[in-house]
């Protein structure tokens, strides 16, 4: 596609719910990257993924979220018994690497009752 | 060290005013320092970049200033107008795939 994909855009879920959240990259960017925007907040580093190699996972906040791209395609960020402070925007970018530009896409604001 | 401090929180001009973002870090081996705008609801998109071999590099209304010995950098945004209020981040890297961002600085410019 034009751009970095992100589904979905809002999602409201209870406490304790699992969540899912996919990224569709630019075709022909192998590196990905899933931050975290809080209210008010920066950028929070979650996770990078690069063609086959190991991801740098260091961002990630706790065991309850973990992410996977397939076919160093799509990438999924899975947060599992979802905590009211994961209430956040979580923002997925594909990196140039000619230019070092990152690509964001809209994000996918979570809310947890 | 990986820090990227960033100053003001929030800036309101007026439209013509020249606002200033202000940017430090303590990191020598980064040398890529990119700015990034945000608008409601939106992605941050590139905004302008610089590298430490220049002190100044412009793009239309905006400016980065770059202070390599105080490892500081800066963006102004010239003839300022109310399209340009945004979120704007600004970023450090180290030539890697890692990217340190600021906190953001929340630009309104009044009509």
């Amino acid at each position: 596609g034009a751009g970095v994909s992100q589904s979905p855009s809002n999602k409201v879920t209870e406490k304790g719910k699992d969540v899912e959240l996919r990224c569709d990259p630019i075709s022909g960017h192998t590196a990905l990257y899933w931050y975290r925007q809080s209210l008010g907040q920066g950028l929070e580093f979650l996770i990078y993924f690069q063609g086959n190699s190991a991801p740098d996972k260091s961002g990630l906040p706790s065991d309850r979220f973990s992410a996977e791209r397939t076919g160093g395609s799509v990438s999924t960020l899975t947060i599992q018994r979802t905590q009211q402070e994961d209430s956040a925007v979580y923002l997925c970018a594909t990196l140039q690497r000619n230019t070092g530009e990152l690509f964001f896409g809209e994000g996918s604001r979570l809310t947890v009752l | 060290q990986q820090q990227v401090k960033q100053s003001p929180q929030s800036l309101i001009v007026q439209k013509g005013g020249i606002p200033i973002i202000n940017c430090a870090y303590e990191n020598t081996a980064f040398d890529y320092f990119p700015w990034y705008q945000q608008f409601p609801g939106k992605g941050p998109a590139l905004l302008i970049a610089i590298r430490p071999d220049v002190s100044e590099k412009k793009e239309g209304r905006f400016t980065i200033s770059f202070n390599k010995s105080a490892k500081q950098f800066s963006l102004h945004i010239m003839d300022s107008q109310p399209g340009d209020s945004a979120t704007y981040f600004c970023a450090a890297s180290p030539g890697t795939y890692k990217y340190i961002f600021g906190t953001g600085t929340r630009l309104k410019v009044l009509a």
